[in-house]
């Protein structure tokens, strides 16, 4: 089992554009959920999916949206970027209710 | 969303037991108490959770107040892969974090 994965590994953008993060849950798993970890900081709750939809959201812009695919991968996307949008973007999967999640390694993205 | 509080670092000396404590004054009856660590370069890992009993795991022990306003990540023996951030979050249907207390363990 590969456990969550995501990419890239890291990415470079500057303002005004547009980005796109994959995540592929745990084998099993149908609940993704998305942080932004800046440096120093705790990760912050963006939003979760669940049978394709949006199930929960933190306080973040319209900006960020998302997408759950049949098969429970998912996507984050950015538009207009900001440079404090730098950041690690975590993903985690978990399944159903879960008493645990499983996180990914994380998207390291820069906005110059 | 409940808040905790967690001081914002410890140390301790390997192989010595090691105490992280959390406040949650404003916990609700069906919060549960997750914690989590990360070590550094990669994504959070589950320590343990528990709800009012206290819970013991092949990673950590959780001692919660009989008063749920506050509870202890136990490690019994700390080895310096312990060394991480350590979050104490009050779960509902997504984990809130906070800034964790910094673990340092030497040698």
């Amino acid at each position: 089992d590969a456990g969550v994965t995501q990419s890239p590994t890291h990415l470079i953008k500057t303002r005004g554009q547009q980005v796109t993060l994959r995540c592929s849950p745990k084998s099993g798993h149908d609940t993704v959920s998305w942080y932004q970890q800046a440096l120093g900081q705790g990760p912050q709750f963006i939003f979760q999916y669940y049978e394709e939809e949006e199930r929960q959201r933190g306080n973040f812009p319209d900006r960020f949206s998302g997408h759950q695919f049949p098969n429970y991968s998912s996507e984050l996307n950015v538009n207009a970027l900001l440079l404090g949008d730098s950041a690690l973007y975590l993903c985690a999967s978990s399944f159903g209710t879960p008493d645990e999640q499983f996180f990914g390694p994380g998207t390291r993205l820069t906005v110059l | 969303d409940a808040k905790t509080t967690q001081p914002n670092s410890m140390e301790s000396n390997e192989e010595e037991p090691v105490h992280l404590p959390c406040n949650h004054s404003t916990i609700s009856g069906t919060d549960y108490i997750h914690w989590y660590r990360q070590l550094p370069s990669q994504g959070p890992e589950y320590v343990i959770h528990g709800l009012t009993s206290n819970v013991n795991n092949r990673m950590a022990s959780l001692a919660i107040a009989e008063d749920r306003k506050s509870s202890t990540l136990i490690l019994h023996r700390a080895t310096l892969r312990d060394a991480a951030v350590y979050y104490c979050i009050l779960r509902t249907d997504k984990l809130i974090f906070g800034t964790g207390t910094r673990l340092q363990v030497f040698p």
